[in-house]
């Protein structure tokens, strides 16, 4: 079985300063991460995903994250927020045809 | 625009009524999704689309809620009897083999339920 744990439902972060989003993985087989974002009254958007390549994941809009097997985590981490950053943002796991999402982080980004 | 759409985006319908959602997915994505999604909680997996066949059904989904995809394009979600435990934000999801078994989702902007 598959689930993902999201550390924090929501974070606070100064503009400028790095963001630091958690998420723990339970899978019983190498799985595919994910990391979405979703603005208010608009649907879910990729950031990165993590397929059994580069363990450092590059994501749209300066987000990276990187798979940590020993650690079953995939933390979503970008250096410097900006205000445009403040969205809910949710990891997700998948190992084929079912995805597994988390509760989300509500992330604020206070200017 | 060629993401995927849903109608409607609202709909509110009294207790015992029943509904019914639509999804198109974008035209060359083989893979559709259905979630459900309430406040504060991430998206639940509800049913999964290959092509017209149904492979896969989360135990949330009762007898109440069907789904289908007769010709592998759109595909619908009806809801029988409404229950006030129904309301919330349905989401659909479509994607395609991308370079092994999982392919990235995109997301519709969702179906809001609100039974009263």
């Amino acid at each position: 079985a598959q689930s993902v744990t999201q550390l924090g439902s929501h974070v606070s972060v100064s503009e400028g300063a790095l963001v630091l989003l958690r998420c723990n993985y339970s899978s019983s087989v190498p799985p595919y991460l994910f990391w979405y974002v979703q603005y208010p009254n608009q649907g879910l958007q990729l950031l990165l995903k993590y397929t059994s390549a580069a363990t450092l994941v590059k994501g749209i809009n300066g987000f990276e994250a990187e798979f940590k097997k020993s650690e079953t985590s995939f933390h979503l981490t970008k250096p410097s927020a900006h205000m445009s950053d403040a969205a809910e943002y949710f990891c997700a796991v998948s190992t084929g045809n079912q995805f597994y999402f988390g509760t989300g982080t509500s992330l604020t980004v206070i200017p | 625009d060629t993401g995927v759409s849903q109608n409607p985006r609202h709909k509110i319908t009294k207790r015992g009524q029943n509904v019914t959602f639509r999804c198109d997915p974008i035209s060359e994505h083989n893979r559709l999704y259905w979630y459900r999604q309430t406040l504060g909680q991430g998206p639940e997996f509800l049913t999964y689309f290959q092509n017209e066949a149904q492979l896969e059904k989360s135990r949330l989904l009762s007898d109440r809620f069907s789904a289908e995809r007769p010709k592998g394009s759109f595909s619908t979600l009806e809801i029988q009897r409404t229950e006030q435990g129904d309301s919330a934000m349905y989401l659909c999801a479509s994607s395609t083999r991308d370079r092994g078994p999982v392919g990235e989702q995109y997301f519709g902007p969702g179906t809001r339920l609100t039974v009263t």
